[in-house]
């Protein structure tokens, strides 16, 4: 089935760099996103790669894609104490479809 | 972007009786709305799909019978917890699908808090 895994945790200090790792089993997944969750609130869509593109850049955000590998990873530059957060992947085969959530990587920031 | 809130954010509600929490789109309608749970520290899990006008497609293990969804317009879902027991607490997420823009999108209410006591 489809499934979704990224690691749990990530820590970096503030002004570094963090990159965001993830995999998915669906090779017919059409969106791919990275959601943001800050504690006890509901998911922002930080953004979203068409699996026809191999990165997007957005600002401070950068998602690389490896679609023969089904690898996404997202590049948060000059990282700040803002970002702590947990970041979600997910993949649905059209935008607004049934999406399929990772478990989530807790980004700690340190100052 | 587009904005979905929800409604309440927050509720404590004894054993037994029932919720409803509601999930609406501000500034665009949406035939399509999906809920979701999630559990402390873990994913968003899908429990079904919403589809105005029609009835609301489950997953598989979620009970019909105790999460009612009604999304009787293009703005508005409800998702009632029926006979609520302790271990429904947890965080319920509702979103919505925007069709109208240029890209087909999903976009999420800030969460319902649910405690039952």
């Amino acid at each position: 089935g489809e499934d979704v895994e990224q690691s749990l945790f990530l820590s970096v200090r503030e002004g570094d760099s963090s990159v965001i790792n993830c995999t998915y089993t669906d090779s017919s997944s059409t969106y791919l996103y990275w959601y943001k969750q800050e504690p006890g609130a509901g998911l922002q869509l930080l953004t979203y790669i068409f699996s026809n593109m191999d990165m997007k850049q957005d600002q401070r955000l950068t998602v690389l894609l490896n679609k023969k590998d089904k690898h996404l990873s997202l590049r948060i530059a000059d990282t700040q104490t803002g970002d702590s957060a947990i970041y979600f992947c997910a993949e649905s085969h059209t935008g607004g479809f049934k999406t399929i959530f990772g478990a989530g990587t807790r980004l700690f920031v340190k100052a | 972007g587009a904005v979905v809130s929800q409604h309440p954010s927050r509720v404590i509600c004894k054993s037994g009786t029932s919720v409803k929490i509601e999930c609406r789109s501000l500034d665009f309608q949406a035939t399509t709305m999906f809920w979701y749970r999630q559990f402390p520290k873990q994913s968003l899990m899908l429990m079904a799909t919403s589809n105005e006008g029609s009835k609301a497609t489950y997953e598989q293990g979620v009970e019909k019978d105790k999460f009612l969804i009604n999304h009787a317009s293009l703005t508005l879902s409800t998702l009632t917890v029926t006979s609520a027991h302790p271990e429904d607490s947890s965080f319920y997420i509702c979103s919505a699908r925007d069709q109208g823009g240029a890209t087909d999108t999903q976009y999420f209410g800030p969460g319902t808090r649910l405690t039952v006591l």
